[in-house]
């Protein structure tokens, strides 16, 4: 069955430090993998997505890779900020309907 | 735009009752997918509502049902409550001519199952 593997243990870093968090996908091709932000208690909030034709999309502080070799995306944040604690939650979509299977996500805490 | 909305924000039952969420999805988008997250876990996929019929169906048994009006908004039902359905419950709207693009998540209903 397909299946989704991010850092179980929570990712702490020093402010000004570049955060990266992994995800890692089995048993399927995703055309599309998105990642998401979720804060306690409320629902995902949509940061980045990367087609299986690109090999890295940036968007101010945040660059995503998607490797289809090596069934790897890489979410990196760089200059992080205490405001970016957060769990990260990765999302490999496969073609056809917006079905997202999600990661268990990673809680990423930056510390001042 | 009010985004994704959802109701009730918390809800209490009892094993063996019967549950409804509701959901309205953002202006313009025409899919509602609905998704149970556990404690620590990552939000799970239980079925997707496109022109007020379900198109897709996660690993969830027939107790979840759900329905989609015609005004896009979706409701999510839930019979004969277990421990386990404790949990919170996501609502997603999307565009099918957004194939790929983001999904808009609502703030979710938190359900206990006492």
């Amino acid at each position: 069955s397909q299946k989704i593997e991010q850092n179980s243990e929570a990712l702490n870093i020093q402010e000004g430090k570049t955060a990266t968090l992994t995800c890692n996908y089995t048993n399927y091709s995703p055309a599309y993998l998105q990642w998401y932000r979720q804060d306690p208690g409320r629902g995902p909030v949509f940061l980045l997505l990367i087609r299986e034709n690109e090999k890295e999309k940036r968007k101010e502080r945040l660059k995503v890779t998607f490797d289809t070799t090596l069934k790897q995306s890489l979410f990196h944040i760089t200059a992080s900020q205490p405001a970016d604690s957060a769990t990260y939650l990765c999302a490999p979509l496969s073609g056809g309907y917006n079905k997202l299977i999600f990661g268990a996500g990673t809680r990423l805490a930056v510390h001042p | 735009d009010a985004g994704v909305t959802q109701s009730p924000t918390h809800l209490i039952k009892t094993r063996g009752q019967q549950v409804t969420l509701r959901c309205s999805p953002k202006s313009g988008h025409d899919t509602v997918s609905w998704y149970q997250q556990a404690l620590g876990q990552g939000p799970q996929f239980i079925f997707q509502y496109y022109e007020e019929e379900e198109r897709q169906r996660g690993n969830f048994p027939d107790r979840f049902s759900g329905h989609q009006f015609p005004n896009y908004s979706s409701e999510l039902n839930v019979n004969a409550l277990l421990l386990g359905d404790s949990a919170l419950y996501l609502c997603a709207s999307s565009s099918l001519a957004d194939l790929g693009d983001e999904q808009f998540f609502g703030p979710g209903t938190r359900l206990t199952v006492l």
